[in-house]
């Protein structure tokens, strides 16, 4: 299998300030990083990946970046809203043949105080 | 975006008795997975399939079955339920291609009690 370590499990910030959650991971085959946004009652939604061939990513105020040396990749939320308030998980994957593993992180839980 | 439909919702079983979650997908997409979320674990794999017919056994699949008798449809049997079987359930499509990563898309969960 694979270990995906997601930190930290609870985070609290202040609107408009910046959230970042850190995710490691133990397969140097993993090639791909999908982020999930679980919100109460409802399914996880895909909101940014990234693949192995690139450091850094961005749509809009979510950056995810990969450091495939340290095995670590990361999400930042920047100016975040309370609407960004949510469960999420990261999980990296590695291509088989017809499918990928995914592995998930545990999740984290993120509050944004108004 | 893709659909993934889960039925029931919600479920109360009792100790021994026989649980079938529910999957149907519109996407067209040949994989098809089962997870369930639990606090403090994230999402854990059960059991996956790549089309109609195939099942295959994930990270944790002791205590269940999987069965896809067709594209569209993936379910998960509990032949006897326990009470550490109680979670919520989620099933996910993906649009595994050659050129590029797969995607997955989840269901809304079924929470399943058992008593």
């Amino acid at each position: 299998g694979e270990q995906v370590e997601q930190l930290p499990s609870i985070l609290r910030v202040q609107e408009r300030s910046s959230a970042s959650i850190n995710c490691t991971y133990e397969n140097s085959a993993s090639n791909y990083f999908p982020w999930y946004k679980q919100e109460p009652g409802e399914n996880p939604k895909l909101i940014i990946d990234i693949r192995s061939n690139m450091e850094r990513k961005q749509i809009q105020g979510l950056i995810v970046l990969l450091d495939k040396k340290a095995k670590r990749f990361s999400l930042h939320i920047t100016d975040t809203q309370p609407a960004d308030s949510a469960m999420y998980f990261c999980a990296a994957s590695r291509s088989n043949t017809g499918y990928q593993n995914f592995y998930f992180g545990k999740g984290t839980s993120l509050t944004v105080i108004p | 975006e893709a659909a993934v439909t889960q039925s029931p919702r919600n479920k109360v079983a009792v100790t021994g008795g026989k649980v079938t979650l529910s999957c149907n997908q519109t996407n067209n997409h040949n994989n098809m997975y089962w997870y369930r979320q639990d606090t403090g674990h994230g999402l854990r794999l059960i059991h996956y399939s790549y089309g109609a017919g195939s099942t295959e056994k994930g990270d944790i699949p002791d205590g269940y079955k999987a069965s896809r008798p067709s594209q569209e449809n993936f379910s998960l049997i509990l032949e006897l339920a326990t009470p550490s079987q109680t979670s919520v359930y989620f099933c996910a499509s993906g649009d595994a291609s050659q050129i590029s990563n797969e995607r997955l898309f989840f269901g809304h969960g079924t929470k399943l009690s058992v008593l």
